[in-house]
């Protein structure tokens, strides 16, 4: 079956232990992005790659890393988390120059910083 | 940058139909795109449109005006299942892939 797969599905954390949340696809997608969605902000993009070793930031990457090194693979890496990363997060793949197909998305990480 | 703008809440009986509209400003466009999104889930992809006018798939319907900076999502023969959020979402600026997303419209469904 053709899905992102993130996880842990939910994590309760402390304050500056660092975490890596996992994403994996297995559509060969060239394109992988991060998303955090919290209430009223939609979905915001946190950090995007185009392929293999090629990583961007988005619109709110402050406090985040990502890494792209292989294709199926793209983590989330919070190095010192804090209570205002709290909020749910989404991995999302698509194939590039295939807009009409869409991001699958994955189910989905809740995330809870005290 | 890229901003969009969408009500955020509407209300409609099963059976009728629904319009949620989204105006977007944005330095570069390749398309506008709608993702459903139920409590506890994950955004799935409805509908893509690049060029002006409507794109229609089974009960949604997409529709696009690039001079208006404007698009909306048509629901038919509303259903309980499509209360939801709906996001709309364009792609500009550095990439057609690139998407930033808007606040989001929750649709509930009253029989």
């Amino acid at each position: 079956e053709a899905q992102v797969t993130q996880n842990p599905r939910y994590l309760i954390t402390v304050t500056g232990k660092k975490l890596t949340v996992t994403c994996s696809q297995n559509m060969n997608h060239e394109y992988m992005s991060w998303y955090r969605q919290d209430p009223g902000l939609g979905l915001r993009q946190i950090y995007y790659s185009m392929n293999v070793e090629v990583t961007d930031k988005g619109d709110v990457p402050e406090g985040y890393k990502v890494s792209r090194k292989e294709k199926r693979n793209f983590p989330l890496i919070l190095e010192s988390p804090s209570p205002n990363q709290t909020s749910l997060y989404f991995c999302a793949s698509s194939f590039i120059g295939r807009e009409r197909e869409g991001y699958t998305f994955g189910s989905g990480t809740r995330l809870t910083v005290v | 940058g890229q901003s969009l703008e969408q009500p955020s809440e509407v209300t409609a009986v099963e059976g009728a139909i629904v319009q949620i509209n989204c105006t977007y400003q944005t330095s570069g466009f390749y398309g506008l795109s709608w993702y459903q999104q139920h409590d506890g889930g994950a955004p799935t992809f409805l509908s893509y449109n690049a060029l002006d006018g409507l794109e229609e798939t089974g009960r949604f319907s997409s529709f696009l005006s690039r001079s208006d900076s404007y698009g909306y999502l048509l629901l038919q023969e509303l259903q309980m299942k499509d209360s939801a959020s709906y996001f709309c979402a364009v792609s500009g600026d550095n990439a057609g892939n690139m998407l930033t997303f808007g606040g989001g419209t929750r649709l509930m469904v009253k029989p």
